[in-house]
């Protein structure tokens, strides 16, 4: 079955630039989503296929997708993006949808 | 507002069954497919099924975790979609969300806040 790999853990500085990866085979031929789960909240949609940002998202979320990675790019990092994040896919071949493993961004 | 609200959540022993509800408000889901995922206490998230609306025939799909022990279905006319849960075991312990897919590549655009599942004796 299809698995997407994320790094467990970024930690950044305030202001900085984090980058969280989704690996998967081929990964660029499917569209990801990325989600933000804060503790004790439901996850909401900050990125969209690959690249596109719901209403109400600050443009400093922002994504990417080739080959075999996909990338969150969250710039001019805030305490508030303090979160996990999961990136997403439809697996069509085996219809049903694959989630990365989360990863837990650390603001430090 | 736009919302989904999922309900039906408790405690229940293994081998038991528990039926959740997703009611949404301010948007029809008659047109979209509905999805349901879960997530165990401090795990990551877990896709669990999806039902497709009228237009696809409301066809459903399962994770094989979950697949001949959950079904789920939808009364467009009450804007609700369900979650049957039988043969209940302790790893199906979890907040169980439901969420709105738009697209081909089934983005979640909106989700309910969880309702917690305890499968304990």
């Amino acid at each position: 079955s299809y698995i997407l790999t994320q790094p467990p853990s970024v930690s950044v500085a305030p202001g900085q630039t984090a980058r969280i990866t989704c690996g998967g085979n081929n990964v660029g031929t499917k569209s990801v989503h990325w989600s933000q789960q804060k503790p004790g909240q439901a996850p909401v949609l900050v990125v969209s296929d690959d690249r596109d940002r719901p209403s109400g998202i600050p443009e400093r979320f922002s994504g990417s997708n080739s080959g075999n990675t996909a990338t969150l790019t969250i710039s001019r990092v805030e305490a508030g993006d303090e979160a996990d994040y999961y990136c997403q896919v439809w697996d069509s071949g085996n219809t049903r949808v694959v989630f990365g493993g989360g990863t837990k961004l650390t603001v430090l | 507002e736009v919302q989904l609200v999922e309900s039906g959540g408790g405690l229940v022993q293994p081998g038991g069954s528990l039926k959740l509800s997703c009611a949404a408000s301010g948007f029809t889901i008659s047109g979209s497919a509905v999805h349901w995922v879960r997530q165990a206490s401090g795990k990551g998230l877990e896709w669990v099924g999806r039902i497709r609306s009228k237009v696809d025939n409301f066809a459903t799909a399962y994770d094989a975790s979950v697949r001949g022990r959950f079904t789920i279905s939808r009364d467009d006319s009450k804007n609700t979609a369900y979650l049957q849960m039988d043969s209940l075991k302790s790893e199906d312990t979890a907040v169980y969300y439901c969420t709105r897919a738009v697209g081909y590549w089934q983005r979640f655009d909106i989700w309910g806040q969880g309702t917690l599942v305890t499968v304990s004796s």
